[in-house]
């Protein structure tokens, strides 16, 4: 089947102008995360879903950043007033959370590299 | 807090050589998962394997294997023969259950020279 697919690709903004990023996770996986990959700073958590609520946040580096899922499926990461130092690629992965404590793989997907001018 | 160290940032290889990529992790869970990924030029993150805490067997599919010990809280990689295919950066990653978000190492990146 389909795996995670993410829109844009690439998107190229000027600095103060507000984006968003989508993730459409594989169907049936009700868990859904967010990381970014900046050079130098490797692979960073930013949110989790699970369903449509996030119970982990924690990784969201300011109130510039929020995020949303609808229908338990897609999801939107929206970043207000960008800044240089948000260019990075946006990875969503999504799992199927299966039986309690067993691991369920993150499948990611492609990525949206942002670049903030 | 978790956290995985990948102390190697860049390895280069002449093909066929064999090369060991280095992880070293920390947490206070006694119920984790350890990852390797692989991201290829082409961006998109590769799983290769998984390992839970509580299984300490070494695992060898085909040119790759991977140590896991506890003693040293470590989980290493190692490519046998490597190919100039298998030139990526390569993530360590740790997680303390299911449905919990990956904490990654700063990754390994390997080129491997024909």
């Amino acid at each position: 089947g389909a795996g995670v697919s993410q829109s844009p690709s690439n998107k190229v903004t000027e600095k103060g102008k507000d984006v968003e990023l989508r993730c459409d996770p594989i169907s049936g996986h009700t868990a859904l995360y967010w990381y970014r990959q900046s050079l130098g700073q490797g692979l960073e958590f930013l949110i989790y879903f699970q369903g449509n609520s996030a119970p982990d946040k924690s990784g969201l580096p300011s109130d510039r950043f929020s995020a949303e899922r609808t229908g338990g499926s897609v999801s939107t990461l929206t970043i207000q007033r960008t800044q240089q130092e948000d260019s990075a690629v946006y990875l969503c992965a999504s799992s199927y959370p299966g039986l309690v404590g067993a691991y369920n793989e993150q499948f990611f997907g492609p990525g949206t590299r942002l670049t903030v001018l | 807090a978790q956290k995985v160290t990948q102390a190697q940032t860049e390895i280069s290889v002449v093909e066929k050589e064999d090369v060991t990529l280095d992880c070293v992790y920390e947490t206070r869970d006694t119920t984790y998962y350890l990852f390797w990924y692989k991201q290829p030029p082409s961006g998109e993150l590769v799983f290769l394997i998984r390992r839970n805490s509580f299984d300490e067997q070494n695992e060898i599919s085909g040119r790759y294997s991977w140590n896991f010990q506890k003693s040293t809280s470590s989980f290493n990689f190692t490519i046998t023969a490597s190919q100039v295919v298998d030139s990526a950066v390569y993530f360590c990653a740790l997680s303390y259950s299911g449905n919990t978000p990956l904490v990654f190492g700063k990754g390994t990146r390997l080129s491997v020279i024909a």
